[in-house]
């Protein structure tokens, strides 16, 4: 399977636990995003990363929230002390370097703060 | 700000009929606008990507079309089948690294 790979699929955590999450992109996609989508809603954008850097963070992403991509490769987005706010669908996307800027998306983490 | 308006929310037909989904947005200086298939729990399922100079673009029986002057996109997706039951999104790229404002989606049923 050569698309955006996620992982876990879903987690369940009680409040105040800490969670990470994982992100594969297409292999020879230079441009990883995450967005965040709760029920009935359309995604909300997050971050994005050019490479190893991290070009763009939304307001949404508390001091809670941190994003790595360390090689330019794979992403974690890891929530410290999770509230039941934070219960979503967590979704990765990547975009080749060149081109009409095409973004795929995983299969999403979903989240659940109980 | 940009703002994504997709109507209606909902949208029930029998099989056979062609399906129209409709996406509004505010500001028409987007770089492009991508349509997505969403299946319940599911992850996002890219169908058509339309440049901002493009006026439609086809796939199979998916055509979705692109007036940037009005704000205004349309799928079409021609003799609906059950298996285009799915919640479609819209969502128009208004940055050159690639954010995407997205719409609330429409939520379609086709029923056999």
């Amino acid at each position: 399977d050569t698309g955006v790979s996620q992982d876990p699929r879903h987690k369940i955590t009680k409040r105040g636990q800490n969670v990470t999450f994982r992100c594969d992109p297409i292999s020879e996609h230079n441009r990883l995003y995450w967005y965040r989508q709760t029920l009935g809603q359309g995604p909300e954008f997050l971050t994005y990363f050019q490479n190893e850097a991290q070009l763009e963070k939304s307001r949404l992403l508390s001091d809670r929230f941190s994003a790595e991509r360390p090689k330019g490769s794979f992403s974690t987005l890891e929530i410290q002390r999770t509230e039941q706010g934070d219960s979503a669908m967590y979704l990765c996307a990547s975009s080749p370097p060149s081109g009409g800027i095409e973004a795929f998306f995983g299969q999403g983490t979903r989240l659940t703060v109980v | 700000k940009q703002e994504v308006t997709q109507i209606p929310a909902a949208l029930s037909v029998p099989e056979g009929e062609n399906l129209v989904l409709n996406c509004s947005f505010t500001d028409s200086a987007i770089y492009n606008l991508q349509w997505f298939r969403q299946d319940p729990g599911k992850g996002l399922t890219s169908l058509l990507l339309i440049q901002s100079s493009q006026r439609e673009q086809t796939s199979g029986r998916l055509n979705a079309s692109l007036d940037k002057s009005s704000g205004r996109s349309t799928l079409y997706i021609a003799a609906s089948q059950p298996g285009d039951s799915a919640t479609y999104l819209c969502a128009v790229l208004t940055d050159s690294w690639g954010k995407l404002q997205f719409g609330a989606g429409t939520q379609v049923v086709v029923t056999p």
